[in-house]
């Protein structure tokens, strides 16, 4: 496609309910990025997956988050037994390959998750 | 992980004036500082970004300035306009690597 694209555009759950959130990130590009967005708190790195190598699983907030990578395009993320505080946007964006930063990441429109 | 502090939260502009915002960082690794644009409902893109050996960047309307010494980098937004209300994101990176930390955000309004 033409953009990252995310789904579903918003979510309702239920506190300790599991969720899965998806991205189909931009044909070709090899890195793939997954950030959260609360209100004051900016964007939260998350997860970090680049071609074949192991991600970079350094911003995920609690062992209820993971996520996967299926043929280096599809990712999912999961977050297991939701809590409120969870409640966020979900952004997820891809780069071609090389200096990803330097080019600049493709943003999704996002996953709003709200845990009821 | 806050590694790149940004201000202020807010800021209200009239149309014309000039739009400041700033940040700092603390990785002295850091050597890639870009600036993103977010609207309401969209995810943020590229605005404008810096690397260290230069003090300055300017695209337009929108100029970067760099304190490497300070550890600290600017957005101005020359003649703000009503289109140019959006929350803005600095970021950092080491160019090692292509992950990106970003500030706070903020929220920019200009009023006709």
């Amino acid at each position: 496609g033409a953009g990252v694209s995310q789904s579903p555009s918003n979510k309702v759950t239920e506190k300790g309910k599991d969720v899965e959130l998806r991205c189909d990130p931009i044909s070709g590009h090899t890195a793939l990025y997954w950030y959260r967005q609360s209100l004051g708190q900016g964007l939260e790195f998350l997860i970090y997956f680049q071609g074949n190598s192991a991600p970079d699983k350094s911003g995920l907030p609690s062992d209820r988050f993971s996520a996967e990578r299926t043929g280096g395009s599809v990712s999912t993320l999961t977050i297991q037994r939701t809590q409120q505080e969870d409640s966020a946007v979900y952004l997820c964006a891809s780069s071609p390959p090389g200096q990803g930063a330097l080019v600049g990441y493709t943003f999704g429109s996002g996953t709003r998750l709200t845990v009821v | 992980q806050q590694q790149v502090k940004q201000s202020p939260q807010s800021l209200i502009v009239q149309k014309g004036g000039i739009s400041i915002i700033n940040c700092a960082y603390e990785n002295t690794a850091f050597d890639y500082f870009p600036w993103y644009q977010q609207f309401p409902g969209k995810g943020p893109a590229l605005l404008i970004a810096i690397r260290p050996d230069v003090s300055e960047k300017k695209e337009g309307r929108f100029t970067i300035s760099f304190n490497k010494s300070a550890k600290q980098f600017s957005l101005h937004i020359m003649d703000s306009q009503p289109g140019d209300s959006a929350t803005y994101f600095c970021a950092a990176s080491s160019l090692n690597t292509d992950k990106l930390i970003f500030g706070t955000g903020t929220r920019l309004q200009v009023f006709p």
